[in-house]
């Protein structure tokens, strides 16, 4: 497709389950970053990627947070043992170049409960 | 560090009105500014962006901001505002770090247009 696509757009979870969100970028975009996006706030850095290599993972809240993207296209986040406070919209965003201006497209998101 | 502030989490008004949403921003260095938008379900879209040149930047669907260094501000703002503004709007500041730029996003202002 022409975008970024993300699946599930949808995703309940007990308490206690693992899960993994999936992120088709565009085409050819060299840079991935997952963001978080709790309920009425703005979207917080979660992890980076340039082509397959995680370059920065700083905002990963636990070690129950594992993200991955082993031939620089596709990438999966994975969260452990989800806690209610994981309940999050997940962003996923690409961009062309590594040095660039800044500027992303999203996808529409993966909407996280944890019941 | 960078960070972003948006005053007003919720702002209200009338079709055909100013729209006028306020950020400020801090850094260190030289900014890329951005402002994006979420409608419901949906991820976020760019609306404008400043990295350099002219202070005054105009965006999609009537939009402009103004970069104010003095003020370290990044106003958004439309003369008429039409029914389908109403949406979330964030704005971000660009970090660059490890060789790569991030954005950093403030917690969002909710618009709200009414007849």
């Amino acid at each position: 497709g022409a975008g970024v696509s993300q699946s599930p757009r949808y995703k309940v979870a007990k308490r206690g389950q693992d899960v993994a969100l999936r992120c088709d970028p565009i085409s050819g975009h060299v840079s991935l970053f997952w963001y978080q996006q709790a309920l009425g706030q703005g979207p917080e850095f979660l992890t980076y990627f340039q082509n397959e290599a995680q370059l920065d993972k700083s905002g990963l809240p636990s070690d129950r947070f594992f993200a991955e993207r082993p031939e620089g296209s596709v990438s999966t986040l994975k969260i452990q043992r989800t806690q209610q406070e994981d309940s999050a919209v997940y962003l996923c965003a690409s961009s062309f170049r590594g040095r660039n201006t800044g500027e992303l497209f999203f996808g529409e998101g993966s909407r996280l409960t944890v019941l | 560090a960078q960070s972003v502030t948006q005053l007003g989490s919720h702002v209200s008004v009338s079709e055909g009105a100013l729209v006028l949403l306020r950020c400020n921003y801090s850094s260190s260095v030289p900014p890329y500014l951005f402002w994006y938008v979420q409608y419901p379900n949906q991820g976020l879209q760019l609306l404008l962006k400043y990295t350099t040149g002219a202070t005054l930047v105009k965006g999609i669907n009537g939009f402009e901001a103004e970069f104010k260094k003095s003020e370290t501000s990044f106003h958004l703002t439309k003369p008429s505002a039409h029914m389908s503004d109403a949406a979330e709007y964030f704005c971000a500041v660009s970090l660059f770090s490890g060789g790569y730029n991030k954005l950093i996003f403030g917690a969002g202002t909710r618009l709200a247009v009414h007849p």
